[in-house]
């Protein structure tokens, strides 16, 4: 079955860029949307933004002007990179798959991003 | 983007007792309604798909209703291991959304 697995540094200065990885496991990545999901620390769960497997993406307007989320297909691999962090960016994330109108119905495990100095 | 509210932030029950979760969005979202429980330290996982559709291995005790802006998850017969966070999350929009969540403690 397919599995989803985050990876990326658990430590992030302010103003800088946070990366993570999302390999797919299991099976293609193909026909999905590929997506980032984060939650603080004792909070609620925020969608960040979703890649489809051809590269279109939509993001959350909040997080929009910082934010990239990109695809490759070869490797079963998909991104996340959001500039310019702050304390605010703190969060478990999670990468997830969905389709149109669908849950959430595969989930990584999830990586702790702590951003500080 | 649609505003998800879940009553009530947390609450406290006994095994065997019935729980009841409600979810209120702030416009239409048909029913493209899901719920999810979580685990401290663990991913959300999926329970209940559009609506009231259980997802496969979950058990009967779940079960969810509503159409439009107003959905609810049901426990039935609460059961230790139901302890957790429960999120509501609109997919109607693909701007999606979560609640805040629901703190389930077994007393």
């Amino acid at each position: 079955q397919v599995q989803l697995q985050e990876s990326g540094p658990g430590l992030v200065k302010p103003s800088e860029t946070l990366s993570l990885t999302c390999t797919v496991s299991g099976g293609s990545i193909g026909s999905y949307y590929w997506t980032w999901i984060r939650q603080p620390p004792g909070k609620g769960l925020e969608w960040i933004g979703y890649v489809y497997y051809n590269g279109n993406t939509k993001y959350n307007p909040s997080l929009k002007s910082r934010l990239t989320i990109s695809v490759d297909t070869s490797n079963n691999l998909f991104f996340l990179r959001l500039t310019s962090v702050t304390a605010a960016d703190t969060a478990v994330y999670y990468c997830a798959r969905t389709d149109t109108l669908s849950p959430f119905d595969i989930w990584g495990q999830g990586t702790l991003v702590t951003v500080s100095s | 983007d649609i505003q998800m509210t879940q009553s009530p932030s947390s609450l406290s029950a006994s095994v065997g007792e019935r729980v009841i979760i409600t979810c209120r969005a702030s416009q239409s979202i048909s029913s493209y309604l899901n719920w999810y429980q979580q685990k401290p330290g663990k991913a959300p996982n999926l329970l209940i798909y559009d609506v009231s559709t259980l997802r496969s291995g979950v058990p009967s005790r779940f079960s969810g209703s509503g159409s439009g802006t107003d959905f609810t998850l049901t426990i039935s017969t609460l059961q230790p291991e139901d302890n957790g966070t429960y999120y509501c999350q609109q997919s109607y929009s693909t701007f999606v959304t979560f609640g805040q969540g629901t703190r389930v403690e077994i007393k």
